[in-house]
């Protein structure tokens, strides 16, 4: 009940076009749901992050879309760009406790020039 | 820069061996995390502590411990190091009554 499940684990996008990353998670407890970006040899960093009371959040050219009855979020970049190519993972927490995050396998972005 | 600093960046030792890696917070940061990420897979959560006290424990054997000290730094040891520990560990630090965790650039261990 813990899990969160990613998808797909690897995704080729050419320059300008939407890369879309989907996870899934089973703990209805869970009420906090960040997307985090790495890249080789540095630790993750926080893209965006989203609670069950909205169902879309923007920033930029990633958005995050978020369907509580379906238990499921997804990770959109528009306009993808060179430099969006890295790691990028899903995750989920209780808001009270954000430190204890249950993170998805992660998804491998490659954006060709 | 996120503020958090890990070190070594890079540590070989082995098997049976025991490790500690470190990680500094910025002042305030009460709440530190500590993740271990194999290659190729997410960051699993290892334990949390917050004000020097354990308050949350993954699914990690004991021979894994931790400290946190009053000068917002953290400690990772692992004790009879196992190929299997060969992996990023990271730690993230979050100050009270904020969300977002930031994460340090982690420590690659690699046990031979």
């Amino acid at each position: 009940q813990q899990q969160v499940k990613q998808s797909p684990q690897s995704l080729i996008v050419q320059k300008g076009g939407i890369s879309i990353i989907n996870c899934a998670y089973e703990n209805t407890a869970f009420d906090y749901f960040p997307w985090y970006q790495q890249f080789p040899g540095k630790g993750p960093a926080l893209l965006i992050a989203i609670r069950p009371d909205v169902s879309e959040k923007k920033e930029g050219r990633f958005t995050i879309s978020f369907n509580k009855s379906a238990k499921q979020f997804s990770l959109h970049i528009m306009d993808s760009q060179p430099g969006d190519s890295a790691t990028y993972f899903c995750a989920a927490s209780r808001s009270s406790n954000t430190g204890k995050l249950i993170f998805g396998q992660g998804t491998t972005l490659q954006v060709k020039p | 820069e996120t503020g958090v600093t890990q070190s070594p960046t890079h540590l070989i030792k082995t098997r049976g061996q025991q490790v500690t890696l470190r990680c500094s917070s910025q002042s305030g940061h009460n709440t530190v995390s500590w993740y271990q990420q194999a290659l190729g897979q997410g960051p699993q959560f290892i334990f949390q502590y917050y004000r020097e006290e354990e308050n949350g424990r993954g699914n990690f054997p004991p021979r894994f411990s931790g400290l946190q000290f009053p000068n917002y730094s953290s400690e990772l040891n692992v004790n009879a190091l196992e190929l299997d520990d060969s992996a990023l560990y990271l730690c993230a630090s979050r100050p009270t009554g904020f969300t977002e965790a930031f994460f340090g650039q982690g420590t690659r261990l690699t046990v031979v």
